[in-house]
């Protein structure tokens, strides 16, 4: 079984850019979170997706959103780059019940 | 506010040694509780918890939960060059999102 696939994997962008990122779940899941890691604050919750409605969202500026599809694909846009944006962002997936989520390789996203 | 302590933050230990990593939490409507390894890539799973005083297996490691007291740890036996990496703990409420914890790094000398 395929696991969870982001693209791209890399990424480097200007101050006051916007930028999207894709991810595909694990055949099967219907949840995609995301979540972004940096050095500082470890791994932070952005926001979950379950069929094509957000359920949950941390604490993020509203310049981070996202959006699903019909087929559990996700994408999550930042706009107005900063360069405290500049992170590793993790997109992970699960089937509803139970909690565990997979997690794919991330998108190392650098704003200059 | 959720909050997700462990310790240590770092951890040096010879192959062979046997080590516990402990993770806290205080997390409003828990319902499980995930660990997770990281490399120089992102989080793998290991083990996933919901009931109290169940030991998880798999190999040399194992986990156990107590819901009462609010804590997990995670054992490595036998450790091996390996097993180094950053140890993730993750409680989960009931939306479903993870608190991750800052990690304990592991740091496994030959």
């Amino acid at each position: 079984k395929a696991g969870v696939t982001q693209t791209p994997r890399y990424l480097i962008k200007t101050r006051g850019q916007q930028v999207t990122l894709s991810c595909s779940p694990i055949s099967g899941h219907r949840s995609v979170s995301w979540y972004q890691q940096t050095p500082g604050q470890g791994l932070q919750f952005l926001f979950e997706y379950f069929s094509e409605t957000q359920r949950n969202k941390g604490n993020f500026p509203g310049r981070f959103s996202g959006r699903q599809f019909s087929n559990s694909r996700s994408e999550m846009n930042v706009s107005t780059l900063e360069l405290g944006d500049s992170a590793l962002y993790l997109c992970a997936s699960r089937r509803q019940q139970p909690y565990e989520q997979y997690f794919g390789p991330g998108t190392r996203l650098t704003v200059t | 506010e959720d909050k997700v302590v462990q310790s240590p933050l770092s951890l040096v230990v010879h192959e062979g040694d046997t080590v516990t990593l402990n993770c806290s939490y205080e997390v409003t409507n828990f319902r499980s509780l995930l660990w997770y390894k990281q490399e120089k890539k992102a989080p793998t799973f290991l083990f996933m918890l919901t009931s109290s005083g169940i030991e998880k297996k798999s190999g040399r490691l194992s986990s156990i939960l107590d819901k009462k007291e609010l804590f997990s740890i995670l054992n490595i036996t036998a450790t091996q060059t390996g097993d180094s990496a950053i140890y993730l703990c993750a409680p989960g409420g009931s939306q479903g999102n993870l608190i991750f914890g800052k990690g304990t790094k592991l740091s496994v000398k030959p």
